[in-house]
């Protein structure tokens, strides 16, 4: 089966430092692989996402994260962090032909100015 | 467009008390998911439906009922809610051709 750790429970930056937020699954297979984001007292969005291709993705609010099969990581970074991604980050993996995702545990971040 | 949502947002039940949280989208998703939020275990499958009228368990079924009668909404029934069953629910849609799933804004269950 599945799984996915996420080895940070907690994150503390400052506004305008890079970010790195670490994933690591396991799986046999090449998986399908997402972040999210949850802001206090919301629902999950979806940061990006990697099926193939390219292990280097861009998302949404200036995140990407590199896929290193050699690894089995999915890590995620920001060059500089901004007050607003204060926030907690889901990883989250989906194998091929099987449509349901295991998350990881998250990673809260805290943003300090 | 509303897209996903969940309602009630917040709900305060009794212990034995019978529970139904609802979830409705409007992108007709084929698949339809339940997850339930709990500190240090990220998300955890409760059911999950891939079109009307089939249903399966996921990782932690006790305790709850689904129906999807209508592709767009995918109740979560608590049949005799327990504390354990305190947290913060979570529905989510994806399409059939794709893997990533887009989520309600949650309910948060407490059960006293």
């Amino acid at each position: 089966a599945q799984s996915v750790t996420q080895p940070d429970i907690h994150i503390t930056v400052s506004e305008g430092a890079s970010l790195e937020l670490r994933c690591n699954y396991s799986y046999g297979a090449t998986p399908y692989l997402f972040w999210y984001v949850q802001s206090p007292g919301q629902g999950l969005q979806l940061l990006l996402k990697y099926f193939s291709g390219d292990t280097l993705v861009q998302g949404i609010k200036g995140f990407e994260a590199e896929f290193k099969r050699s690894q089995s990581s999915f890590n995620l970074r920001k060059p500089s962090v901004h007050w607003s991604d204060a926030a907690e980050y889901f990883c989250a993996v989906g194998p091929y032909n099987d449509y349901k995702l295991s998350f990881g545990a998250g990673t809260t971040v805290t943003v300090r100015a | 467009d509303a897209g996903i949502t969940q309602s009630p947002r917040y709900k305060i039940t009794e212990t034995g008390r019978q529970v139904t949280l609802m979830c409705h989208q409007t992108w007709s998703h084929s698949y339809m998911f339940w997850y339930r939020q709990d500190l240090g275990h990220g998300l955890r499958l409760i059911y999950y439906s891939a079109a009307a009228d089939i249903t399966d368990k996921g990782e932690v079924p006790d305790g709850y009922v689904v129906s999807r009668s209508k592709t767009e909404n995918f109740p979560l029934t608590l049949e005799s809610a327990t504390r354990s069953q305190t947290s913060v629910y979570f529905c989510a849609s994806r399409t059939s051709g794709s893997y990533e799933q887009y989520f309600g804004p949650g309910t948060r269950l407490t059960v006293t």
